[in-house]
């Protein structure tokens, strides 16, 4: 069952432009919701994160909306760069009896910034 | 935060074969996980591996088919075995350092001929 719907799959943005991905979750129990990046080659690194008890998280040119109510979540990119093209997941996660908080991701995006 | 490292990096099989994979961290976790990541797709979690016990697998993933060691707190394998092209994928080390945030290895990309 996909808990994480994420969307465009892909994404062509000129420079300078914003980048926005949206995510939509069902399981109102999670708590903890991170975007990741990918570069080609490498791991997922982890890019910036949010709680549900706040609506908006900025950290440089990158911000987080969230809309609990909606259960919905987006990831905008201001004057997007060349270098920021890479695949971004969106991830939501549930603390797990085990522990840990299980982790499901989106389905990613891949973006691609034009000069 | 934590550094993960894993061997190899990429590797090309034959069907039928096994091949581990190595997965070290610079500190020591309490917890490591197994991701795999087929081309083009989301990450889709495997396992669960706890030092000094059993890992704990997903639903579709089964402990003969993906057998996974976890020796030390710094230091763990998943094997994946009887290679068929459908297992051809980025395998994932990960691991959760403070606050929730987690880690990744730089991943093995498979081949399964």
């Amino acid at each position: 069952q996909q808990q994480v719907k994420q969307s465009p799959q892909s994404l062509i943005v000129q420079k300078g432009g914003i980048s926005i991905i949206n995510c939509a979750y069902e399981n109102t129990a999670f708590d903890y919701f991170p975007w990741y990046q990918q570069f080609p080659g490498k791991g997922p690194a982890l890019l910036i994160a949010i709680r549900p008890d706040v609506s908006e998280k900025k950290e440089g040119r990158f911000t987080i909306s969230f809309n609990k109510s909606a259960k919905q979540f987006s990831l905008h990119i201001m004057d997007s760069q060349p270098g920021d093209s890479a695949t971004y997941f969106c991830a939501a996660s549930i603390p797990n009896s085990g522990g840990y908080q299980k982790v499901t991701f989106g389905t990613g995006t891949k973006l691609q910034v034009i000069p | 935060s934590a550094v993960i490292s894993q061997k190899p990096s990429r590797d090309i099989c034959q069907r039928g074969t096994s091949l581990t994979i190595q997965c070290q961290v610079d500190s020591q976790v309490t917890m490591m996980f197994w991701y795999r990541q087929q081309p083009g797709q989301s990450l889709t979690l495997i396992a669960t591996a706890n030092q000094g016990s059993e890992a704990t697998y997903e639903s579709g993933f089964v402990i003969d088919k993906f057998p996974i060691s976890r020796p030390n707190l710094t230091f763990s394998t998943l094997t994946v075995s009887n290679m068929s092209p459908e297992d051809s994928s980025i395998y994932l080390c990960s691991v959760v350092g403070r606050a929730t945030e987690q880690f990744f290895g730089p991943g093995t990309r498979l081949t399964v001929l």
